[in-house]
Order: C-alpha cells, then structure tokens, then sequence
C-alpha cells in the first residue's frame, strides 16, 4: 500500500520569507514516481513536479527547489522569497509507473503581504 | 484551450436524484482519472480508464457510481441516487506518461 503523509495542515509566513513543506511516503515499490501540485483557490490542480526513485538529485526552478531523500522517504518542496501569489493548497503525491495518484492530505500555505 | 475540461462546473441536486458530469481530456492522452476531493482533503482515486478500457475501481466506488469511456476519448461519470455524502469536487484528469493533467473539476452539491 502507498501513503503520502504531509504534517502540516497549515503555514502562514510573511511575504518573502522562505518556507519549505515536508511530504514523507511510504511504498513497498522500488520504482515510483513523486510528484507536487498546487491547487490555488480557484480549485484547479497545477502539476509542479515530477521525481523518479532513482534519482536523487535535488532540482531547483526559479524560487522553488526539491529535496529528495530515499533514505528518509521524504520529498520537501522550498519556496524561497515568498510571495502572496504563492498562497494555496500544495499536495505531495505518489505514484507507481502510470497508476492512479495517491495524494497527501495538502498543506494550506498563506503568504501575508 | 487545449487542457482537461469537464462539464458542468457546478452542479446542485437533490437528494435522490441522478447526476452525469462529463470530462474531456487532452487530444493525445490515452489515460483518463476520476477523483473526488472532500474539503480539507487530498484527491481520492475513483476509477481510470485506459482508452475505452476501465482498468480499476476504487472501493470508493459504490454500484450507484459508474464510469464510461465510449470511445476512447471523452469520459461521463455518473451518479445514481445521489446522497448528501457524494457532495464534493469531482476532477478529471488525464495522461500519456505519469504526470497527470487536472481539469478544473465539477462541484456537486447534494441538498
């Protein structure tokens, strides 16, 4: 069985602070694939990124950057400079090759201006 | 616009009665997925489809549920009965690879 444990329900920090959301899993598969969405409050799912098991590299784009690490089965996702357009609900998910999505329950993050 | 859309955007029923959302995924994906999201919570998988083939169904997935994907290409979920519990984000989502594209979803309310 797969899960997806995101601890934090909610996080307010104000504009241009850094702020970083954790996301642990959990499979029993050795090839899965992890993923974050944002979901803004108009409702719709933003994919963000994509990571594959076997690579471990950590990935920066622009203000965001990913923490991969199998040993600790965790995949934190930073927003470095916040901003209020950052304001949303993130997920973490996982998956295994092209099956269905299991989601983490989101995190809130507020950006206060 | 060449991404997921779905139909209608907002439904209110009443209780009892039958609901069909449609969802149109991207041209070239052969994968299509429901999910339903419940304030405060993360997606559910319901059902996904591989062409016109179902390939699973979440337990979630009760007989008044049922999903079909005649051609290959579009997808209408329906709800048969509806109950106050099915009141949620209904979102489709399709595929060529594993990163899944969302539509804007379907908001269903059940009085």
């Amino acid at each position: 069985a797969q899960k997806v444990t995101q601890a934090q329900t909610e996080i307010s920090v104000v504009e241009k602070e850094d702020v970083t959301l954790d996301c642990v899993y959990e499979t029993r598969d050795t090839t899965y694939y992890l993923f974050w969405y944002k979901q803004p409050p108009s409702g719709e799912l933003v994919f963000l990124i994509r990571r594959n098991s076997f690579d471990e590299q950590n990935e920066i784009s622009g203000r965001y950057s990913w923490n991969f690490q199998k040993s600790t089965s965790s995949f934190n996702f930073t927003i470095t400079a916040s901003q209020v357009v950052d304001s949303a609900v993130y997920f973490c998910a996982l998956t295994f090759g092209n099956e269905k999505l299991t989601f983490g329950t989101g995190t809130r993050l507020t950006i206060i201006p | 616009d060449t991404g997921v859309s779905q139909d209608p955007r907002h439904k209110i029923t009443k209780r009892g009665q039958n609901v069909t959302f449609r969802c149109d995924p991207i041209s070239e994906h052969n994968r299509l997925y429901w999910y339903r999201q419940t304030l405060g919570q993360g997606p559910e998988f319901l059902t996904y489809f591989q062409n016109e083939a179902q390939l699973e169904k979440s337990r979630l997935l009760s007989d008044r549920f049922s999903a079909e994907r005649p051609k290959g290409s579009f997808s209408t979920l329906e709800i048969q009965r509806t109950e106050q519990g099915d009141s949620a984000m209904y979102l489709c989502a399709s595929s060529l690879t594993s990163v899944k594209f969302f539509g804007p979803g379907t908001r269903l309310t059940v009085l």
